[in-house]
């Protein structure tokens, strides 16, 4: 069965500093992976996903993540943080079934 | 476009009562999820759907029914409420191995 970890309950990064949020999976096969992101009393958005090619992919509001296989890891980053960008981050992986979410990340920038 | 359309937003239940959720999604996708949402445990898969007439169960399946008549809507069905039911509950939509659109979540409180 295919999980996901996002070990860092909370990020605090001062606006105009680069983030990153952690994310590293276990799944049979190759993977397809996503981050969203969740706004207070909304639903969740889609950011970007890694199916295959690059191992950078770029994504919505500036965002990126860096697939890693060796690792495992899918970690989200942004060069450059905005006070807007203070929301719930999940990571998720697709499997047969359905996609399976990490705990979130709750990311914090300060102005 | 509606994408996936949840009702309702908000519902509070008395201990016992029954209710469905309902969940519609005008893209055409094989794949229908609901999960619940609790604090500091990400979203949490209950039930799923491929395609229609076809269901089965997620992680925590107990104390909720679901059907999938047709491909564009799938409702949640509360069979007798519990206070432990209280959550955000989501529905999500997607074709196999893309990412999910959510809908805008209903929270349910059962006292």
């Amino acid at each position: 069965a295919q999980s996901v970890a996002q070990p860092e309950d909370q990020v605090n990064v001062a606006e105009g500093n680069p983030l990153t949020v952690k994310c590293t999976y276990s799944v049979s096969g190759n993977p397809y992976l996503f981050w969203y992101v969740q706004y207070p009393n909304r639903g969740l958005q889609f950011l970007l996903k890694y199916i295959t090619g690059d191992n950078l992919v770029k994504g919505s509001y500036g965002f990126e993540a860096e697939f890693n296989k060796s690792q495992t890891s899918f970690h989200l980053k942004k060069p450059s943080a905005l006070v807007s960008d203070s929301a719930l981050y999940f990571c998720a992986v697709s499997g047969r079934r359905a996609l399976t979410f990490g705990s979130g990340t709750r990311l914090q920038v300060q102005p | 476009n509606a994408g996936v359309t949840q009702t309702p937003k908000f519902q509070v239940l008395k201990t016992g009562q029954s209710m469905t959720l309902q969940c519609a999604q005008d893209m055409n996708h094989e794949y229908m999820s609901w999960y619940r949402q609790d604090p500091g445990m990400g979203l949490r898969l209950i039930h799923y759907s491929v395609g229609a007439g076809i269901t089965d169960q997620g992680e925590v399946p107990n104390g909720y029914n679901v059907s999938r008549s047709t491909t564009e809507d799938f409702p949640l069905r509360l069979l007798s409420a519990a206070p432990s039911q209280t959550s955000v509950y989501f529905c999500a939509s997607r074709a196999r191995n893309t990412e999910a659109f959510f809908g805008q979540g209903t929270r349910l409180t059962v006292v």
